[in-house]
This record gives structure tokens, sequence and C-alpha cells, in this order.
């Protein structure tokens, strides 16, 4: 069965400043996805990065980026240049491939100090 | 274009009472899914389905029953409430083409926020 673990229940971080939440995951899939969400106070889930198995080179999309480490089964989101608004829940999460399901983890609450 | 919607936002409920939560989705979709959020747990997958018609267990599916009898609605039923299911539940859905591209993501609902007394 697929696994996400992220071991850090909160972390915080100064404003402007760079952030790694951390992500490891566990599957015997040779072909699947990774994910990260942000989930601010008012509950949405955002969706922010995607990395594929097979892709060669780290995803990035603005600020965000993952640090995808396959060897060492991480997929570790970097927050660069931190903002007050990016004060929320981050999830990572693994697809299943049959259904598109998600395995998610158990999230890290992110607060940025001004 | 709504995306996906949930109804109710919020409701509570007493034990042993029933209710259903409506998830609609206006992308076509062919993937949908439920979950709930439980404090320190992220994300639990309850029911999914792939298709009108169709629907699969998750991983916390007890308690739950779930119907897709149109492509656009998943629906949600507790039987008999328990305050174990006290829960944020959150609809998603995805599409099965996009899927193959590999970088499909699921698209959430605003959540239901359910308290079973």
């Amino acid at each position: 069965a697929q696994k996400i673990t992220q071991t850090q229940p909160g972390m915080f971080v100064q404003e402007k400043e760079a952030v790694t939440l951390d992500c490891t995951y566990d599957t015997s899939d040779q072909s699947y996805g990774l994910f990260w969400y942000k989930q601010p106070s008012s509950g949405e889930m955002i969706f922010l990065i995607y990395q594929g198995s097979y892709d060669e080179q780290n995803a990035t999309e603005g600020r965000y980026s993952l640090n995808f480490q396959k060897a060492r089964k991480s997929a570790n989101l970097v927050i660069s240049a931190s903002q007050l608004g990016d004060s929320a829940m981050y999830f990572c999460a693994m697809r299943e491939f049959y259904g598109n399901k998600l395995v998610f983890g158990a999230g890290t609450i992110l607060r940025v100090k001004s | 274009n709504a995306g996906v919607t949930q109804t109710p936002k919020f409701r509570v409920l007493k034990t042993g009472q029933s209710m259903t939560l409506l998830c609609a989705q206006d992308m076509n979709h062919e993937y949908m899914y439920w979950y709930r959020q439980d404090p320190g747990m992220g994300l639990r997958l309850i029911h999914y389905s792939v298709g009108e018609g169709t629907t699969a267990k998750g991983e916390v599916p007890d308690g739950y029953n779930v119907s897709r009898l149109k492509k656009q609605n998943f629906l949600l039923g507790l039987e008999s409430a328990a305050p174990s299911q006290t829960s944020v539940y959150f609809c998603a859905s995805s599409s099965q083409e996009r899927v193959r591209t590999g970088q499909e993501t699921q698209y959430f609902g605003p959540g239901t926020r359910l308290l079973v007394l």
C-alpha cells in the first residue's frame, strides 16, 4: 500500500525567506505522481505542484518547487520568498494509478512571521 | 463554470440520524471522490467512482454509502450517524482523459462540516 509521511507537524519561517516542507513516500509502483496542496484557514484545497515519477527535472511553479529525490523517495516542497499569505496547512499526496485516487500525508502547518 | 460544489456547507446531526451529502461537478469529469478530513490525519478516501453507475470503497468506507446515478453527481449517505463521523467532508473530481497525460490533479469542493452529537 502506498504511504505518505510528513514528519513536520508545524513550521515557522520569516517573511521573504525560503522554507522546505518535507515529504517521503512509499510505493512499489514504478509509475506514480506526487502532488502538493495548500489548505488555508478558509478550508479549500488548492493544488500547487505536481511531479511525475519519470520526470527528469524537478517541477517548478512560480515560487514553488519540488525537490524530487527518487532514490530516497522524497518529494520536498520548497517555497521561496515566503509571504504572509503562505501561512496555511500543506499536504503532500501520491496518486494511485487506478481511479486517480490520492493518498495524503498528515500535513504540515506553516506559519510565516513578519 | 462552478467547478465542484457541495451541499450542505454545515450540518449538525444527532446520533442515529441519517443524511445525504450532495456533490456536483460541471466539468464532465468521469472520476469522483469523497474524502474525510480529521485533525492530524490528512484526508482519507471514503468511496470513489470511476464513472456513472460505478462506485468503489476507499480507505475508510464503513458507515457510509454512495451512489453515482448521474455523471455530474456523487452522493454520500450516512444511514445512522455516529459521533466518530464528525469531520469535514470533501468531494473531488478529475478527468479520466487528462489523467492519461499524468498531470491531472483532482478538483476539490469547498467541504462540508458535519457535527454528530
